[in-house]
């Protein structure tokens, strides 16, 4: 089946400027994550979405970033005022539920704030 | 909060056997996950131990000791294809499910 897609797979934008990334989970999958990668770093933890529960936002930065998640499928994470620090790759992952140890990872969206 | 330490590279050859530790600093804690990264690549999931003690999936064995907030990834018979970053995640904190992961071991396999 299907895994995971991001779009797009890349985005070059100048600062400044508002970007929103988008994230096609696996179908049937409950849970939804999004993190940030650095270049040659570990992943950072920004948002967590689980049903119709509400978010846990505790890992976005600012208040610049937001997300949300529609009918409990797709999601788009926005970035409002692009700095350069915010250049990274972002990843989605998705898992079965609540309490599922597999997270399974989109592809990324390689961001680049010139 | 919540911290992992594991070392920035390692570096064998075929058919070696490759040990990456990692200690964690949690202030909860439902279990320790591995993930694997190849450079461009989305990281996928090897193992889980969320009781302590050893988990066998072929060539990669992880282990736990949840009283010295330590486990381990072990790759065996190393293969070039096993050249790619390893991330621990502790899935703790707030929400149940949130993992944080540590900032990853790069594994250079040479012939």
């Amino acid at each position: 089946g299907a895994g995971v897609s991001q779009s797009p797979s890349n985005k070059v934008t100048e600062k400044g400027k508002d970007v929103e990334l988008r994230c096609d989970p696996i179908s049937g999958h409950t849970a939804l994550y999004w993190y940030r990668q650095s270049l040659g770093q570990g992943l950072e933890f920004l948002i967590y979405f689980q049903g119709n529960s509400a978010p846990d936002k505790s890992g976005l930065p600012s208040d610049r970033f937001s997300a949300e998640r529609t009918g409990g499928s797709v999601s788009t994470l926005t970035i409002q005022r692009t700095q350069q620090e915010d250049s990274a790759v972002y990843l989605c992952a998705s898992a079965r539920g609540a309490g599922t140890n597999e997270q399974y990872f989109g592809p990324g969206t390689r961001l680049t704030v010139t | 909060g919540q911290s992992l330490e594991q070392p920035s590279e390692v570096t064998a050859v075929e058919g070696a056997i490759v040990q990456i530790n990692c200690t964690y600093q949690t202030s909860g804690f439902y279990g320790l996950s591995w993930y694997q990264q190849h450079d461009g690549g989305a990281p996928t999931f090897l193992s889980y131990n969320g009781l302590d003690g050893l988990e066998e999936t072929g060539r990669f064995s992880s282990f736990l000791s949840r009283s010295d907030s330590y486990g381990y990834l072990l790759l065996q018979e190393l293969q070039m294809k096993d050249s790619a970053s390893y991330f621990c995640a502790v899935r703790g904190g707030g929400a149940g499910n949130k993992l944080t992961f540590g900032g990853g071991t790069r594994v250079l396999v040479k012939p």
